[in-house]
């Protein structure tokens, strides 16, 4: 069935460093790739999405492009800040759009000041 | 609603007790899921409905667990004869099944339980 892997964490970084949390996936057909972020305490939030090949998703200094070729989605921001400190989910959508999002195990970013 | 709204937002029972979660969806979504969040884990999936189409039970974990959901309006997710394992953030989230492709899912806020 349809995958999600993602780097594993934590991930902790100095504020304005450069940020990469990889993601891989296995699909069949033209799945839909989203990332979530979950801020301490709270719930799960749409971060970015792309919906077909080469897109780029991008939100709040993030970006994510769609790769077909390397079924990859890899998360990147060129600065981070203390407030970018989450769990990031990787997810995946199937080409129906009628059945469960799969989600990656998370990674969590922490970024000190 | 704005939002999805679950409630309780934290729960604290006694093993064995039951106990009975609630989610609200988002006016006009059909879709709706629970999830399971352990502690520094994943996201695992419980169950899906999609209006009034059978439910997708293949995530429940034991027949402890069971939800209802009528029409395509508020659900509960019910886990009877709680054990510890069972101690975990419940998540539930709605979408409108087209838009899923491309929009993704609204999460509500999650209900803490906690089995003591």
């Amino acid at each position: 069935g349809d995958s999600v892997t993602q780097m594993e964490g934590p991930v902790t970084l100095s504020e304005e460093a450069f940020l990469t949390i990889n993601c891989t996936y296995t699909a069949t057909g033209y799945p839909s790739l989203f990332w979530y972020v979950q801020y301490p305490g709270e719930g799960l939030q749409l971060l970015l999405k792309a919906t077909k090949a080469d897109d780029k998703g991008s939100n709040k200094g993030f970006e994510a492009t769609y790769r077909k070729e390397t079924t990859s989605f890899h998360l990147e921001k060129g600065s981070v800040q203390v407030s970018d400190s989450a769990v990031y989910f990787c997810a995946l959508s199937d080409h129906s759009g009628n059945t469960p999002l799969v989600f990656g195990k998370g990674t969590r970013l922490s970024v000190i000041a | 609603g704005a939002g999805v709204s679950q409630s309780p937002s934290n729960k604290v029972t006694e093993k064995g007790k039951d106990v009975e979660l609630r989610c609200d969806p988002i006016s006009g979504h059909t879709a709706l899921y629970w999830y399971r969040q352990r502690l520094g884990q994943g996201l695992e999936f419980l169950i899906y409905f999609q209006g009034n189409s059978a439910p997708d039970k293949s995530g429940l974990p034991s027949d402890r667990f069971s939800a209802e959901r009528t029409g395509e309006s508020v659900s509960t997710l019910t886990i009877q004869r709680t054990q510890q394992e069972d101690s975990a953030v419940y998540l539930c989230a709605s979408s409108r099944p087209t838009e899923t492709r491309g929009y993704g899912y609204t999460f509500g806020s999650g209900t803490r339980l906690t089995v003591v």
